[in-house]
């Protein structure tokens, strides 16, 4: 069974651009939450959608936006990018995302530049 | 309330011995208790879980004590070796609300020497 994938895993870019982050869950999940991980903040959670549905959201500025497809893949975008957005971006995935478990994928290592 | 707190913050042993990882909470809404181990470069791996409604959790060499008067948890290695060098994280999660997604404490670098 695949697990979490997700793309690209190295990106590179500038102040002021946008971003989109990819993340294909372990087939048959529904859940799919993403988290941000710095040195000085940990891993903290950004949002999770469940069935193409927003179900909750971390304290992140409205720049960090996300969307789930109908096959539960799921993409987040951070517009107007600052030097501070520099970070691992996770996904996990669940069956459900309330009482199971949740799996993550490699991340995404964001430089901005 | 949200917050879980993790210590000690870095950790060294030799090969063979048991480092210990505490974690404490606030909220009383977290029913789910994972650990995770994150090498360099990778994602975070769950390790073991527990839920409050036993006091200990075995698999392997890896052990959650659990303590729900004091909203406490740890994790025990036994056996260590050089392999488990990682990063670990405790976590916590409830059912409702805000509380619903893991909550991560600030993680753990341990260090097996051998």
């Amino acid at each position: 069974k695949a697990g979490v994938t997700q793309t690209p895993r190295y990106l590179i870019k500038t102040r002021g651009q946008q971003v989109t982050l990819s993340c294909s869950p372990i087939s048959g999940h529904r859940s799919v939450s993403w988290y941000q991980q710095t040195p000085g903040q940990g891993l903290q959670f950004l949002f999770e959608y469940f069935s193409e549905t927003q179900r909750n959201k971390g304290n992140f500025p409205g720049r960090f936006s996300g969307r789930q497809f109908s096959n539960s893949r799921s993409e987040m975008n951070v517009s107007t990018l600052e030097l501070g957005d520099s970070a691992l971006y996770l996904c996990a995935s669940s069956l459900d995302g309330l009482n199971t478990e949740a799996f993550f994928g490699q991340g995404t290592r964001l430089t901005v530049v | 309330q949200q917050q879980v707190k993790q210590s000690p913050q870095s950790l060294i042993v030799q090969k063979g011995g048991i480092p210990i990882i505490n974690c404490a909470y606030e909220n009383t809404a977290f029913d789910y208790f994972p650990w995770y181990q994150q090498f360099p470069g990778k994602g975070p791996a769950l390790l073991i879980a527990i839920r409050p409604d036993v006091s200990e959790k075995k698999e392997g060499r890896f052990t959650i004590s659990f303590n729900k008067s004091a909203k406490q948890f740890s994790l025990h290695i036994m056996d260590s070796q050089p392999g488990d060098s990682a990063t670990y994280f405790c976590a916590a999660r409830g059912l409702a609300g805000s509380a619903r997604q893991l909550t991560f404490g600030s993680g753990t670098q341990l260090t097996v020497l051998p």
